[in-house]
């Protein structure tokens, strides 16, 4: 069955950045994109970059360009993102999801706080 | 970018209502628009992909309908498992973009 399993929860300072991994199983890892979606508490989903498996080709939303990267690692099925110069209202939690979003991770709540 | 507007951004129902959540969009997008339902501190779930195909395993009493532009998302009986907050997605183009979610209390 396919599978993503994301890391875990991260509280970081301003300024500092954050890598949240999201590994794959169940499926060929390079047929299929991963989204990266974020939810601030509250608040409602907001898709922030895709990146090909296949690839590596990316696309961003143009608030996080520049300050998020998203890398694949095929060898062992997994996604990251990075996102740098937190600030509080960075403080969410940030799901991968399979292209198609029929699969999603778990979740890692990423903190910002001083 | 493709902006999303769903409406209403919440609504209250009762246990047998039909409901109906709209979203439409700045520009078209042709079917490639999903619907998911999302609980309070739960993953969203994927109710219906390319405008109007269930997923496999949702209730029939959930369909959605449109294309282009305007896009709909009923559900036929609503019970009581079904109050949450719902989302439209746009995969026609990047940016993706969210609509700004329903949530659907009870009354």
């Amino acid at each position: 069955q396919v599978q993503l399993v994301q890391s875990g929860a991260e509280v970081k300072k301003p300024g500092a950045s954050v890598k949240v991994s999201c590994k794959a199983s169940g499926y060929t890892f390079t047929s299929y994109g991963i989204s990266w979606v974020r939810q601030a508490p509250g608040q409602g989903l907001e898709w922030m970059a895709w990146i090909s498996a296949y690839n590596g080709d990316t696309k961003y939303a143009q608030k996080f360009q520049g300050r998020v990267t998203m890398t694949t690692d095929t060898s062992t099925s997994t996604a990251y993102m990075e996102l740098r110069s937190l600030r509080s209202d960075d403080t969410a939690v940030y799901y991968c999801a399979r292209a198609g979003f029929e699969y999603w991770g778990q979740g890692t709540l990423v903190t910002v706080s001083s | 970018d493709i902006q999303m507007t769903q409406s209403p951004s919440a609504m209250s129902a009762s246990v047998g209502d039909r409901v109906t959540i709209t979203c439409r969009a700045s520009q078209g997008i042709s079917n490639y628009l999903v619907w998911f339902q999302q609980k309070p501190g739960k993953v969203p779930k994927r109710l219906i992909y390319a405008a109007s195909s269930l997923q496999s395993g949702v209730p029939s009493r959930f369909s959605g309908s449109g294309s282009g532009t305007e896009f709909t998302l009923t559900i036929s009986s609503l019970q009581p498992e079904d109050f949450a907050t719902y989302y439209c997605l746009q995969h026609n183009s990047y940016p993706l973009a969210f609509g700004q979610g329903t949530k659907v209390e009870i009354k």
